[in-house]
């Protein structure tokens, strides 16, 4: 199974600044790398997907990056609606598997 | 527009069943595999596995083999995950979530709301 690191666990950001998450995959995923926001009760939000394309409606300030193994996740100025729960997901070997990071928690500073 | 809907909370004794449904609108149901993933509380998202919409045949991942099934009944575009032999481990909020496919399967772009299930004597 491949196993996807995330990192930190917490950051504390100010409104307006840049938030930088990682994701790092135990094996290479090509590509084949996702992002999703979760806010407290709400299902979470598919944000990135190819490891760089937004989904449908996903403001600009928000960018991916990354193939093989090392994946960022870039806020380019915090919104307070921003805070929020950030997870990345690999299917490169989808089907029939793939997996989620442990997540990274974006907390207002 | 597309939308997933969950049934409501359900608070179980163990060993008990519970079958949570996910009701599909705005788009053909059969075109699309449907995904699911279980959240314990305060811990991360844990992709349980898929069922392929048009054939019924469910994929598994490991550790929700044997007591976790997954159902559809096309004919009201609905998706269903039955859990048996209930542990107070299983208590988590499940969802329900559509694959995009295409050069993007494997990627959930709609979520349903999420259904807690509360295992407790």
């Amino acid at each position: 199974e491949i196993v996807m690191t995330q990192s930190p666990a917490t950051l504390s950001v100010s409104p307006g600044e840049r938030a930088t998450l990682s994701c790092r995959a135990s094996q290479s995923v090509s590509s084949n790398l996702a992002w999703y926001q979760q806010k407290p009760g709400q299902a979470p939000r598919l944000l990135i997907y190819g490891a760089s394309t937004r989904a449908t409606g996903i403001p600009a300030r928000f960018s991916g990056s990354g193939s093989g193994t090392e994946f960022t996740l870039t806020i380019s100025s915090l919104q307070s609606e921003d805070f929020a729960v950030y997870y990345c997901q690999q299917y490169n070997n989808w089907p029939p598997s793939l997996t989620f990071g442990g997540g990274t928690k974006v907390e207002i500073k | 527009q597309v939308q997933l809907v969950q049934s409501g909370s359900e608070l179980k004794k163990p060993g008990a069943s519970v079958k949570v449904s996910c009701k599909a609108s705005g788009y053909t149901f059969t075109s699309y595999a449907m995904n699911w993933v279980r959240q314990a509380p305060g811990q991360g998202l844990e992709w349980m596995g898929w069922i392929n919409t048009n054939t019924g045949n469910p994929t598994y991942a490991q550790g929700f083999t044997g007591r976790f099934v997954f159902s559809l009944d096309t004919s009201v575009s609905t998706a269903y995950l039955q859990i048996s032999s209930l542990k107070a481990e299983d208590t988590a909020v499940y969802y329900c979530a559509r694959d995009q496919g295409e050069a993007a399967a494997g990627t959930f772009d709609y979520w349903g709301q999420g259904t807690l299930v509360t295992v407790s004597s």
